[in-house]
């Protein structure tokens, strides 16, 4: 079972910035959390990751809570291509050569509107 | 540039029919996977293969057999197919010797068994 718990659905307006909020009450010290979203009918794709410090790439930033029970996933500027279903995952890294599975919850679907 | 490629991307067939689904991908990647994406939206993992090697293996029916014939191709072969096997397979793979654990996904195949 997921982990993690999100609202199943939000809306945006475009050009806004999209904050999608994930719970992981549960989470342990050595459990990263990841974010992955699905465009309609595509496979998913790999947005961003942190452990305890907030992070940033050019998709997204995540604030990750101090005491790591929850994370917030911004999307700074969203646009009509962000529509999606975002997915907040918590595992924990495989040693070297090892494998892990990604545990999807239901996610957010995310509707940027014009 | 396709990263992770599937064939085919559509796949009708009649129940009690054997078919196969090819996965390739041209990362370099030491781990491939197989998921299933039911009809209520619901990705769960399948398989998993590091180095040709099978590390997961979620309960699913002995009708389902993958095959890794190299570190880049992970087919999934189906015997006497069920309209319960119905449903969007992805193929997904990553690189467990370093680097950020990201999945890389491809675009799925539909399979829908009549």
């Amino acid at each position: 079972d997921a982990k993690t718990t999100q609202p199943p659905s939000m809306d945006c307006a475009e050009g806004r910035a999209a904050n999608l909020p994930c719970n992981h009450s549960t989470i342990s010290g050595n459990e990263y959390v990841y974010w992955y979203r699905q465009i309609h009918s595509q496979g998913p794709q790999y947005i961003i990751h942190g452990l305890k410090n907030n992070e940033t790439n050019e998709m997204a930033s995540l604030i990750i809570t101090e005491d790591r029970k929850s994370s917030t996933l911004i999307l700074p500027h969203a646009t009509l291509r962000d529509t999606a279903v975002y997915y907040c995952i918590v595992r924990v890294r495989p040693p070297q050569g090892g494998s892990e599975k990604l545990v999807f919850g239901k996610g957010t679907k995310l509707t940027v509107n014009p | 540039d396709t990263a992770v490629s599937q064939t085919p991307k559509y796949l009708v067939t009649q129940m009690g029919n054997d078919k196969s689904i090819k996965c390739e991908q041209n990362l370099g990647h030491d781990t491939m996977y197989w998921y299933k994406q039911d009809s209520k939206k619901f990705l769960k993992i399948m398989f998993s293969y590091n180095n040709k090697e099978l590390i997961i293996n979620e309960t699913v029916p002995n009708r389902f057999s993958p095959k890794s014939p190299d570190k880049a191709h992970l087919n999934l072969h189906i015997n006497s197919l069920e309209l319960g096997d119905s449903a969007v397979y992805f193929c997904a793979s990553t690189w467990t010797s370093g680097g950020n654990y990201e999945q890389y996904f491809g675009p799925g195949t539909r399979l829908t068994v009549t």
